[in-house]
């Protein structure tokens, strides 16, 4: 079944603590990207992966680092989470042009104490 | 900068009702429009999309969304509402930076009464 797999579903966390949210696609899709969601505001994009070793800052890069070693895996690094981090996070990936629909990953829920 | 407004923050509407879901954008060229649904605890799935030609759309679930350029607007609607349709909506326009990068707007919760 193609998807993409998030890791874990709950996270709860202190600030300072490193953490990592995995992300996984089994579609070959080139294109990967982070994305969370808050109250009022929609999705907003993190960073983005156009392909292996590729990635680049979206909208709310603050805080988050990404890494794209292979082509299925983009995890998420919080190196030292804070409060205003906790949030709905969204992994999503498609073949990358404009008109290929993002498929999404079933969401991470982040609470930082 | 490319934006998307869904001026309706909530929506109820009774089961069996007709449903129409707004969306504005505001784009340069001639964008690609999406609309996605998100189930409670769940990812969102596509329900339909847009790029060029007939401007009436039809997508998963019985939705359809008509593409009006001159009120840069992509509205989604549905003839006759099922409980299960209970999700929150998003529209959304690809962004011209950031390779496929899909611009949200803030989403429209849907209820529905039986």
């Amino acid at each position: 079944e193609a998807q993409v797999t998030q890791n874990p579903r709950y996270l709860i966390t202190v600030t300072g603590k490193k953490l990592t949210v995995t992300c996984s696609q089994n579609m070959n899709h080139e294109y990967m990207s982070w994305y969370r969601q808050d109250p009022g505001l929609g999705l907003r994009q993190i960073y983005y992966s156009m392909n292996v070793e590729v990635t680049d800052k979206g909208d709310v890069p603050e805080g988050y680092k990404v890494s794209r070693k292979e082509k299925r895996n983009f995890p998420l690094i919080l190196e030292s989470p804070s409060p205003n981090q906790t949030s709905l996070y969204f992994c999503a990936s498609s073949h990358g042009q404009g008109e290929s629909p993002l498929h999404f990953g079933n969401g991470t829920r982040l609470t930082v104490t | 900068a490319q934006s998307v407004t869904q001026p309706d923050i909530h929506i109820t509407v009774s089961e069996g009702a007709s449903l129409e879901l707004r969306c504005n954008y505001s784009y340069g060229a001639t964008p690609y429009l999406f609309w996605y649904v998100q189930s409670p605890g769940q990812g969102l799935q596509l329900l339909l999309k847009y790029f060029s030609g007939d401007t009436l759309v039809q997508g998963i679930k019985g939705f359809e969304a008509e593409f009006k350029r001159s009120q840069s607007s992509f509205n989604l609607r549905k003839p006759s509402v099922h409980w299960s349709d209970a999700a929150e909506y998003f529209c959304a326009v690809v962004s011209t930076g950031g390779g496929n990068k899909l611009t949200f707007g803030t989403g429209t919760q849907l209820k529905v009464e039986l």
